[in-house]
């Protein structure tokens, strides 16, 4: 089944440092893949996706992800944290059905801390 | 251009009562979703509606939750009698489809509902 792993519940990070936050899928075929991201009592926000060409993905507020094949990985990263990055980040893949719709899967959640 | 609007923020209830979310989606959005978010998880698909038909359910508790899209537009979410382990937050997203009518997988998502059981 089409699934992804976030393998840290949290990262931190001090101000200014880059930042990493890991995903790895599973999927069968070409994997289509988000990160979003939830600040304190909202929803989520879409942050970008990988459908096709490009590994390297720019999105929203700075941040890019990276699509490795080999390591089946679609880690977040950006160059400089900043405090207000502190949030939580989910990874995404979209699943296809038989009928031509899709739904989103998400991972359980990475919660990221940036400390001034 | 407004976003996806919920309500209401906040609700408390007790066991076996019932309550009842309410979701109206950005303009012109052909899919519409309700996830459940229990603290410290990632948001689980209830139900996913094309239009006003729905096309997943799989996980919804048909025994005690509901859902209907009338008319294609807004939603409401229902449970009765609620449980204990009901207590979440409920998200609704919508999303457009592209030219080729593929939902294009990008989730515009509310504010959500939180509710507690007690």
């Amino acid at each position: 089944a089409q699934s992804v792993a976030q393998p840290e519940d949290q990262v931190n990070v001090a101000e200014g440092n880059p930042l990493t936050v890991k995903c790895t899928y599973s999927v069968s075929g070409n994997p289509y893949l988000f990160w979003y991201v939830q600040y304190p009592n909202r929803g989520l926000q879409f942050l970008l996706k990988y459908i096709t060409g490009d590994n390297l993905v720019k999105g929203s507020y700075g941040f890019e992800a990276e699509f490795n094949k080999s390591q089946t990985s679609f880690h977040l990263k950006k160059p400089s944290a900043l405090v207000s990055d502190s949030a939580l980040y989910f990874c995404a893949v979209r699943r296809m059905f038989s009928g031509g719709y899709n739904k989103l899967i998400f991972g359980a959640g990475t919660r990221l801390a940036v400390h001034p | 251009e407004a976003g996806v609007a919920q309500s209401p923020r906040y609700k408390i209830i007790e066991k076996r009562q019932s309550v009842a979310f309410w979701c109206n989606p950005i303009s012109g959005h052909a899919t519409l979703y309700w996830y459940q978010q229990i603290l410290g998880q990632g948001p689980k698909l209830l139900i996913q509606f094309q239009n006003n038909g729905v096309v997943d359910d799989s996980q919804l508790p048909k025994d005690r939750f509901s859902a209907e899209r009338l008319k294609g537009v807004d939603s409401t979410l229902k449970i009765q009698p609620a449980k204990l382990e009901d207590s979440a937050v409920y998200l609704c997203a919508s999303s457009s489809n592209n030219l080729a009518g593929e939902n294009t997988g990008e989730l515009f998502f509310g504010e959500g509902s939180r509710l507690t059981v007690l």
